[in-house]
């Protein structure tokens, strides 16, 4: 059973370009859960979704950032004009459909550095 | 006050070493705690879950204070693969699933 996939595991871009990073969860997981961690910083929270639907991104960026998890293929976290301060490594979770306490597995990661 | 808060370390031991970290959580109403590791430049892995009446997991020893809101991790007979980040984590306040707050990290330098 593979784990959680990241593409791409980086990806540089310069001010005012749009970023797109995939996650693809685990098998029979539908809910995923994107974090960002700056440099020297702990992980942050910025969005949940559930297939089709965002159930919380309080953690999200108000502005040019946008998150979805379509029926069918990978979850996309979308940074459109993106600035210096975008950089960061961006790591997608997954979790199974289940009640109660679900462990999150993480993926490796997308370091996106904008130049 | 930050939502999770821990001693940044860095922890420098030698082997077989026992070392304790720790942790403070500001809501009171988490319910849910962990204790994750970060090797350099890859994805936190679930290290073990914590639970109210403190629980074990080989080396590993994971106690909670409710009442203080305060987390532990004891690592005892510490290895040289120890050596990682590791990160206190705790569910967010919210009626929407299971997000996690993590804190910074504790760094771990296990040394021959």
């Amino acid at each position: 059973n593979a784990g959680v996939m990241q593409n791409p595991r980086h990806l540089v871009r310069r001010r005012g370009q749009e970023a797109r990073l995939r996650c693809s969860p685990m098998k029979g997981h539908s809910h995923v859960y994107w974090y960002r961690q700056l440099p020297e910083e702990g992980l942050k929270f910025m969005v949940y979704l559930q297939k089709e639907n965002i159930i919380d991104e309080s953690g999200m960026p108000k502005e040019r950032f946008s998150a979805e998890f379509p029926k069918e293929g990978p979850s996309i976290l979308r940074i459109q004009q993106v600035v210096r301060g975008d950089s960061a490594a961006y790591f997608c979770a997954s979790s199974p459909s289940l009640g109660g306490q679900e462990t999150q597995y993480f993926g490796p990661g997308t370091r996106l550095l904008v130049l | 006050r930050k939502e999770v808060e821990q001693d940044p370390g860095p922890f420098n031991v030698p082997e077989g070493a026992t070392v304790a970290f720790n942790c403070t959580y500001s809501n009171s109403a988490s319910q849910s705690f962990f204790w994750y590791r970060q090797d350099c430049r890859k994805e936190p892995k679930l290290l073990m879950s914590v639970y109210s009446s403190g629980n074990e997991d080989g080396r590993f020893t994971a106690q909670l204070n409710r009442a203080s809101q305060y987390i532990s991790l004891l690592i005892r007979d510490s290895k040289l693969s120890d050596s990682a980040t590791y990160l206190c984590v705790v569910n967010r306040e919210s009626n929407s699933g299971y997000a996690l707050n993590f804190g910074k990290g504790t760094s771990l330098l296990v040394t021959p």
